[in-house]
C-alpha cells in the first residue's frame, strides 16, 4: 500500500511571498488531515476534510491561509503571503474514516521563510 | 479542553536498560488513546491504539498500558534502531486528535 506522499519535501521562500503543498492521501482514505509541527511540539490540526468538504477548519488562519480538496482526493495547502512565523513542518495525513481508525502521516514539507 | 502532557521531554538509556515514557491527559470522554513514533525528517508512525482502562497492548519491544489518567510506553531491553521521538494523543468525541510534545528517546550502544 502506498503511504501519504507530499510535495515539495523543503521549500524556502521570502517574507511576503506564496507557496503552496500538495498532499496524495492513502487510496480510499476518505479523510484528509493537514497539520503544523514546530521544532519540539506535537503536530497542530490546521484542517480536516471529509470526501471534499472541510468539517474543522478552526485552527486555520483564515487571512493567509487556504486549502482545497478538489474531488475528495488530492488537497492543496497554500500560504498567502507566508510570514516569518509560519516556517514549520506542515504534515499531511489521511485515514478511513473518522472514528478511532488511525491517522497515516506523509513526510511533510519543511518550509522556511526568510 | 483536551490535554495531553508527555513525560519526560528526552530520555537517554543504555542499549538493553528497559524504562517507561509517561502521557497523562484530560479529556472528556476518551475515544482512544494513540502512541506514534517519529523519526527525524519522517512524519509520525502509528503503533498502538488503546480504548478503555486496563488495555495493553505490545510490539516487539514495546507495551503500551491505559489506566483512566494516564498511558505507559515501556521499552523493554532497547535497541539503538528504538531511537525516535514517542507520540501520544488522545481523542474524545468527535473533535480531532491532540497530541502530546513527545518524548525523545536515544538509545546508546
Amino acid at each position: 500500500e502506498a503511504g501519504v506522499v507530499q510535495s515539495p519535501r523543503y521549500k524556502i521562500i521570502e517574507k511576503k511571498q506564496p507557496v503552496a503543498f500538495w498532499c496524495n492521501p492513502i487510496s480510499g482514505h476518505n479523510t484528509l488531515y493537514w497539520y503544523l509541527q514546530n521544532l519540539g511540539q506535537g503536530p497542530e490540526l490546521l484542517i480536516r476534510y471529509e470526501n471534499e468538504e472541510a468539517v474543522d477548519d478552526s485552527q486555520l488562519p483564515k487571512d493567509r491561509f487556504s486549502a482545497e480538496r478538489l474531488k475528495g482526493v488530492d488537497s492543496t495547502l497554500k500560504i498567502q503571503p507566508a510570514e516569518l512565523g509560519d516556517s514549520a513542518v506542515y504534515l499531511c495525513a489521511s485515514s478511513y474514516g473518522t472514528g478511532n481508525s488511525p491517522l497515516h502521516f506523509g513526510n511533510g514539507t519543511r518550509l522556511t521563510v526568510t | 479542553e483536551d490535554q495531553v502532557t508527555q513525560s519526560p521531554e528526552a530520555l537517554r538509556l543504555q542499549e538493553g536498560e528497559s524504562s517507561s515514557l509517561n502521557c497523562s491527559y484530560t479529556v472528556s470522554g476518551l475515544r482512544g488513546l494513540f502512541w506514534y513514533r517519529q523519526d527525524p525528517g519522517k512524519g509520525p508512525e502509528f503503533l498502538f491504539t488503546l480504548y478503555s482502562a486496563g488495555e495493553e497492548k505490545e510490539k516487539e519491544r514495546l507495551k503500551a498500558t491505559l489506566t483512566k489518567k494516564e498511558s505507559f510506553l515501556h521499552i523493554t531491553a532497547p535497541k539503538p534502531e528504538d531511537s525516535a521521538t514517542y507520540l501520544c494523543a488522545v481523542r474524545s468525541g468527535n473533535t480531532p486528535l491532540v497530541f502530546g510534545k513527545g518524548t525523545r528517546l536515544s538509545v546508546i550502544a
